[in-house]
């Protein structure tokens, strides 16, 4: 079956970037998507990019996609101590059945 | 964006009780997901809930563990069936709105004594 790994654990002093990283195996992948997750929080969709895509910006956020390589990344200019917390990436496969296939999650901690 | 409502928040259970939980969407969706996520993982799919038609379940999980009803495009609930501590988790229901983007709601934190 598919396959989607990240890194567990990634810390950054506050105003610096943050790069997640993410890999996939299914070639057939149609979105991507970005996720967060807060202690005791649901997910919030933070982003997500259309496979035929190498790269999309929203404001802090910039996700870059090797398709080639199956490797998804994300961005996080200026890191504030806001943005610590899970952060999963997800692929999307073809067919009706839509369905998502998570990453393990990394977890950022940003650092004074 | 789709809002979805999740309900309970979080629960404690006893051994071999069943939880219910309900989750309601904001607007006509297709399509309803329910994951769960054991603690420290990631997200697992138990089952895609479509309506007017029995669920989908992903290999390892079973209808009578985990009944789900969809009774219309906005609602779909998902039962625990026969806790035990090995199901404590995080249940999250999704859907997708439009732009092919998925939904989360809020989770249910369970906890099976």
């Amino acid at each position: 079956g598919e396959d989607v790994e990240q890194s567990l654990f990634l810390s950054v002093r506050e105003g610096d970037s943050s790069v997640i990283n993410c890999t996939y195996t299914d070639s057939s992948s149609t979105y991507l998507y970005w996720y967060k997750q807060e202690p005791g929080a649901g997910l919030q969709l933070l982003t997500y990019i259309f496979s035929n895509m190498d790269m999309k910006q929203d404001q802090r956020l910039t996700v870059l996609l090797n398709k080639k390589d199956k490797h998804l990344s994300l961005r996080i200019a200026d890191t504030q101590t806001g943005d610590s917390a899970i952060y999963f990436c997800a692929e999307r496969g073809t067919g009706t059945a839509s369905k998502l296939t998570f990453g393990t999650g990394t977890r950022l901690q940003v650092t004074l | 964006s789709a809002v979805i409502s999740q309900k309970p928040s979080r629960d404690i259970c006893q051994r071999g009780t069943s939880l219910t939980i309900q989750c309601q969407v904001d607007s006509q969706v297709t399509m309803m997901f329910w994951y769960r996520q054991q603690p420290g993982q990631s997200l697992t799919l138990i089952a895609t809930a479509n309506q007017g038609s029995e669920a989908t379940y992903e290999s390892g999980f079973v209808i009578d563990k985990f009944p789900i009803s969809r009774p219309n495009l906005t609602f779909s609930t998902l039962t625990v069936s026969n806790m035990s501590p090995e199901d404590s988790s995080i249940y999250l229901c999704s859907s997708i709105g439009s732009n092919e983007k998925l939904f989360f709601g809020s989770g249910t934190q369970l906890s099976v004594l």
